[in-house]
This record gives C-alpha cells, sequence and structure tokens, in this order.
C-alpha cells in the first residue's frame, strides 16, 4: 500500500510565487490533514477536511488555501509565497474517530527566498 | 484548550541506557495519547497509543502507560539503540468525528551513541 504520498519532496519559492503541494491516500481515509514542522514548535494544523467537499481551518491558515474534491486527494495552496512560509509540511490522513492515529506523508520541504 | 508539554531536550544517550521521555497534557474531554517517531529525512510513524486510563500501549520495546490521575504518558524504553535515534512527539486526540484532531508536543530530539 502507498499509504499518502506527498509531492513534491522538496521545492524552492521566490517571494510573492504561488504552489500547490500534492496529496493523495490510497486508504479511503475520510480524514485528512495539512501540518507544517517548524525547528523547536512541534507540529502545527494549517488546514483539515472531513469529507469530500468539506474543508476547515486549523490553528495557522493565514496564506494557505485547501480542496477537497475527491476522498483521495486534498493539495495545499500557497497563493503568494513569504519567507515565513518557509516550513516542512506534512500531509496526514485517518479514519473518522482518530483513536487509530494518523497516517503521515514524507513532507515536502519549501524554502521561500 | 488542549494541549501537550512535553521535556526539553535534546536527549543524549550511550546505547543500552535506560530511556525516559516525559509528556504531560491538558485537556478538555478524555483523549487518546500516542507516541510518534520521526527518523531523519522521513514522515511521522505511530509509535505506540492508549485510548483509556490505565493502558499500556507498546511497540518495540518502547513502552507508555495511560495515566490520568497524572495526566501523564511518558514514553520508556529499557535499553536504547543507535537505530532509536530520532525525534519522538507525544500526542493526543478528544472525542471523535471532526473533533478528533491530533494536538502535538513539540518534540524532542533523541540521540543514541555506540
Amino acid at each position: 500500500n502507498a499509504g499518502v504520498t506527498q509531492t513534491p519532496k522538496f521545492r524552492i519559492l521566490k517571494i510573492g510565487q504561488s504552489m500547490t503541494l500534492q496529496c493523495t491516500q490510497d486508504m479511503n481515509h475520510n480524514y485528512m490533514y495539512w501540518y507544517r514542522q517548524d525547528p523547536g514548535m512541534g507540529l502545527k494544523l494549517i488546514y483539515y477536511s472531513v469529507g469530500a467537499g468539506i474543508t476547515d481551518k486549523g490553528e495557522v491558515p493565514n496564506g494557505y488555501n485547501v480542496s477537497r474534491s475527491t476522498t483521495e486527494d486534498f493539495p495545499l495552496r500557497l497563493e503568494l509565497a513569504a519567507p515565513s512560509q518557509t516550513s516542512v509540511y506534512f500531509c496526514a490522513s485517518s479514519t473518522a474517530d482518530g483513536s487509530y492515529g494518523y497516517t503521515f506523508g514524507s513532507g515536502t520541504r519549501l524554502t521561500v527566498v | 484548550g488542549d494541549s501537550v508539554t512535553q521535556m526539553e531536550g535534546p536527549v543524549t544517550l550511550s546505547e543500552e541506557a535506560f530511556l525516559t521521555i516525559n509528556c504531560t497534557y491538558t485537556a478538555t474531554g478524555y483523549p487518546s495519547l500516542f507516541w510518534y517517531v520521526q527518523y531523519p529525512g522521513e514522515g511521522l510513524q505511530l509509535l505506540l497509543k492508549a485510548t483509556k486510563a490505565d493502558d499500556k500501549g507498546s511497540n518495540k520495546g518502547f513502552e507508555a502507560t495511560y495515566r490520568k490521575e497524572t495526566t501523564s504518558f511518558h514514553l520508556e524504553k529499557g535499553s536504547v539503540q543507535v537505530s532509536d535515534s530520532a525525534v519522538y512527539f507525544c500526542a493526543l486526540s478528544v472525542g471523535g468525528g471532526a473533533n478528533s484532531k491530533l494536538t502535538f508536543g513539540k518534540g524532542i530530539t533523541l540521540s543514541v551513541r555506540p
């Protein structure tokens, strides 16, 4: 099983550029999440989705957008990249009750210069 | 709100040493508790979990017991190996459905030297 797949693995953006981080899962999980990981800060929730067509903001949503047109895919969009968005981004998925934990992708390391 | 507090790091140990990583939590409901591990250059992997008080989660020689009275979920291993070098995150989730989002601690880096 592929689990959760993220692309790209690395990316360098210039300030003001836009990009989409891709995330797809093959476990038929309804719940999907985007986190960012900054050194010494743990993981912060950006957006999450409880099913196709439903998304909601997490702790740090500013500067990002998401969509969920299918159960499998949950892309994260950066419209106007800023240096503060330099981070490692993780996508994850879970079953509805969450008691079995999340399955994480391998991450996207983004640098904005 | 819900929160997880982990002991400050990093932690450096010699191989075969005993490991304890402290984790305490604050939650408005009755949480499920987790330990995740992140090896260098990889995403997080679920290490172990416990869903009710006094439950003990265990995996790969690691153990943690859900202590409701002290709101703690400390991670232990009797004899660490170099391959255990990684970042360890304690996390909780409360309720099901839309409330099942994980809240993470800041993580602690463990380095094990031969």
